[in-house]
């Protein structure tokens, strides 16, 4: 199985900050990967797919980069909506897996 | 509206049964391959297993052979069938559209 290492599991963000969260793959998944956003009791929503491309709707605060097994979500400019709980996703081989997840909390 | 509404889950017993249901609404779910994905409370994200558009399966190795994947495409629903449950299994159960679309989830509860 690919495992998929997210980094930090947990971080203490003021509003305006600059956030960024990696995941790393066991093994190389070209750009296979998703980023959801999940905040507390709701379903997951996807912010990144393919690693680079923004999910319709979202806020172009949110990036997305990496390929292979190096992956980045950045958020330039942290809005008090935006604190929650963020999970990468690799769908290149079965069975597909997420990362562990990293909760963004206020300072 | 273009949504998934599951349904189905409930408290079981240890080796125990129950059928879980997503509706689709707004698209046709045959066109889509669709995933079950599932959060025990206070964890992260867990694939469960897939149908795809040709109607093949996937499982996660922890649920093969007691977990099983169907369609209805006269009712755009699909179905998730878990038998010989256990406490591990307790979760609020997803049903996902091509990894974008997710419905609100149903709470299974493995308990004696």
């Amino acid at each position: 199985d690919i495992q998929m290492t997210q980094s930090p599991s947990s971080l203490s963000a003021s509003v305006g900050d600059r956030v960024t969260i990696t995941c790393r793959a066991s093994q190389g998944i070209r750009n296979d990967l998703s980023w959801y956003q999940q905040k507390a009791g709701k379903a997951p929503e996807r912010l990144i797919y393919a690693a680079s491309s923004l999910q319709s709707g979202v806020p172009s605060r949110f990036s997305g980069s990496g390929s292979g097994t190096e992956f980045t979500l950045t958020i330039s400019s942290l809005q008090p909506e935006d604190f929650a709980t963020y999970y990468c996703l690799q769908h290149n081989l079965y069975p597909l897996t997420f990362g562990g997840g990293t909760k963004v909390e206020i300072k | 509206e273009v949504q998934l509404v599951e349904s189905g889950g409930g408290l079981v017993q240890p080796g125990g049964s129950l059928r879980l249901s997503c509706a689709a609404s707004g698209f046709t779910l045959s066109d889509q391959y669709m995933d079950w994905v599932r959060q025990a409370p206070g964890k992260g994200l867990e694939w469960v297993g897939r149908t795809s558009n040709s109607y093949t399966t996937e499982y996660a190795a922890s649920v093969i052979g007691r977990f099983t994947i169907s369609r209805d495409d006269a009712k755009n629903s699909l179905y998730l069938q878990m038998n010989s449950l256990k406490t591990e299994d307790t979760a609020v159960y997803h049903c996902v559209r091509q990894y974008e679309l997710w419905g609100q989830g149903t709470l299974v509860t493995v308990s004696s």
